[in-house]
């Protein structure tokens, strides 16, 4: 158990909808990450934030939004959603931005 | 552009017969270069961290090696649970992205 945990573990809904997903760091990390994962794929990162400041961007769509709350817990909002959304989306989190992440269990979204 | 290659893709290996695996990265400047084992279905576990060439970390029978180039994950004498995916990601200089490669799909055959 890495100590960050995500929710919900996994998540069905239809084309067109919008979703959240949340994820609370381990006690002392102040960075949040966020990353897709599809089969034919490996691990995209999507958004790094650091107590509460976006600190980098990767490949996330305009679709895609992301926060982090004062408590140090994230959530990514997926919005307009397709059926290439259906992935595994997991946060990790690191005490700064130059650490290692540790990475929660993941939530399954499936897109029908 | 900063860019991660993994090789071989898929390994199979008997028990106790001792291989590598290849992290290969292009940056313009390396922060630090990281090993993780993923399970499927599961989030990457964290491995090891290297940050200069030369730099050497070892936990149990996996060791991670650094080059200018590249990284290599030796495994000594597998056993079946060590069969995984093996990630390694970089971090480059003047960025706070972290570029994963593909992965190499280790299988240990009892």
């Amino acid at each position: 158990d890495s100590g960050v945990t995500q929710t919900p573990k996994h998540l069905i809904t239809a084309t067109g909808q919008r979703v959240t997903l949340r994820c609370s760091p381990r006690s002392g990390d102040l960075s949040v990450y966020w990353y897709q994962q599809s089969l034919d794929q490996g691990l995209q990162f999507l958004i790094q934030y650091y107590n509460g400041e976006e600190r980098a961007k990767g490949n996330i769509l305009e679709r895609f939004s992301a926060q982090q709350f004062p408590d140090l817990h994230s959530e990514l909002n997926l919005s307009s959603l397709e059926l290439g959304d259906s992935a595994l989306y997991f946060c990790a989190s690191s005490p700064s931005p130059n650490n290692e992440q540790f990475f929660g269990p993941g939530t399954r979204l499936t897109v029908l | 552009e900063d860019q991660v290659t993994q090789s071989p893709e898929a390994l199979r290996l008997q028990e106790g017969e001792s291989s590598s695996l290849n992290c290969s990265y292009t940056v313009s400047g390396l922060r630090g270069l990281f090993w993780y084992r993923q399970d499927p279905g599961k989030g990457p576990e964290f491995l090891f961290t290297l940050y200069s060439a030369g730099e050497e970390k070892e936990k149990e029978r996996l060791k991670a090696t650094l080059t200018k180039k590249e990284s290599f994950l030796h495994i000594t004498a597998p056993k079946p649970e060590d069969s995984a995916t093996y990630l390694c990601a970089v971090q480059a200089r003047g960025t706070y992205k972290y570029i994963f490669g593909t992965g190499t799909r280790l299988k240990v055959l009892a």
